[in-house]
C-alpha cells in the first residue's frame, strides 16, 4: 500500500485558516485520498475524500496537487472544537475484496488550536 | 439513528478473565470492524466482517474472537485477557461500497485495562 507522511503536530490560532499537509509520493492513479480526524477521547470521524479534483464540504476543503503526490486539508476558520488528530489515508479504488474496506491509520497530525 | 454504539465505556479485568465488548449499529451497514488504539498510536485492525456470518482477521487478531449473527451486532470476545490487551477499542461500520468509496462511522470506544 502507498504510504503517507504527515507532520507530527501543528498549531493554529482560533478563527485562522489551517492547512494540514500530507505527502504521498508513491500514490497510484487509483488511490482515493481520505481524511479522518479524532477528537480527544472519541472515535475517528470522516472529514473528506477525493481522487483528483479539489473537494469541498461543510467541514473542510481538500486540495490535491496536480501530480497527486501531495494533498492539503484546509479548515477555513479553526475553532477550539477542531483540535484533534488528523489522519490522511489512501484507499485503492480498484479494491473489491473484503480487505479493501480497511482503513490503515498512521500517527496523523495533532492539531492544537490556540484561543 | 443512534449510529454506532459500544458497551461498556470502561472495563477493568484481571489477567486470565474473559469478556465481550459489544458493538451495535442501526444504519443497516454490511461492513463492521474492530480496531484497537494504544497510547500515541494510530488504530490497528483486529477483525472485520462484510456481512452476517462472514468474518475475517485483520492486522492484530491474536487473543480475540468475533462472530456476526446479525447485521446489527458485532461483538468482540477476549478469551483470556492479558496486560498487552490494555487499550482503547473502537468499532466501525459502513455500507459495502468497495474501492475506497465508503465512509466509515466509528463508535465512542471502550477503554479496557487488564491488571
Amino acid at each position: 500500500d502507498a504510504k503517507t507522511t504527515q507532520p507530527n503536530s501543528m498549531e493554529s490560532n482560533e478563527e485562522e485558516p489551517v492547512h494540514l499537509p500530507c505527502n504521498h509520493s508513491t500514490i497510484s492513479g487509483t488511490d482515493y485520498i481520505h481524511w479522518y480526524r479524532q477528537l480527544p477521547s472519541q472515535g475517528p470521524e470522516y472529514v473528506i475524500h477525493g481522487l483528483t479534483s479539489n473537494v469541498n464540504n461543510r467541514m473542510a476543503s481538500l486540495a490535491i496537487a496536480e501530480d497527486r503526490k501531495s494533498s492539503t486539508l484546509i479548515l477555513h476558520r479553526a475553532t477550539l472544537r477542531d483540535a484533534a488528530v488528523y489522519y490522511c489515508i489512501l484507499r485503492d479504488v480498484r479494491g473489491s475484496g473484503a480487505g479493501s474496506y480497511q482503513l490503515t491509520f498512521g500517527k496523523g497530525t495533532k492539531l492544537s488550536v490556540i484561543p | 439513528n443512534a449510529g454506532v454504539t459500544q458497551t461498556p465505556k470502561f472495563q477493568v479485568l484481571k489477567t486470565g478473565q474473559s469478556m465481550t465488548l459489544q458493538c451495535a449499529q442501526d444504519m443497516n451497514h454490511e461492513y463492521m470492524s474492530w480496531y484497537r488504539q494504544d497510547p500515541g498510536m494510530g488504530l490497528r485492525l483486529i477483525h472485520y466482517s462484510v456481512g452476517a456470518g462472514i468474518t475475517d482477521q485483520g492486522e492484530v487478531p491474536n487473543g480475540y474472537n468475533v462472530s456476526r449473527s446479525t447485521t446489527e451486532d458485532f461483538p468482540l470476545r477476549l478469551l483470556s485477557a492479558a496486560p498487552s490487551q490494555t487499550s482503547v477499542y473502537f468499532c466501525a461500520s459502513s455500507y459495502r461500497l468497495a474501492g475506497g468509496r465508503d465512509t466509515q462511522y466509528f463508535g465512542p470506544g471502550t477503554r479496557l485495562t487488564v491488571l
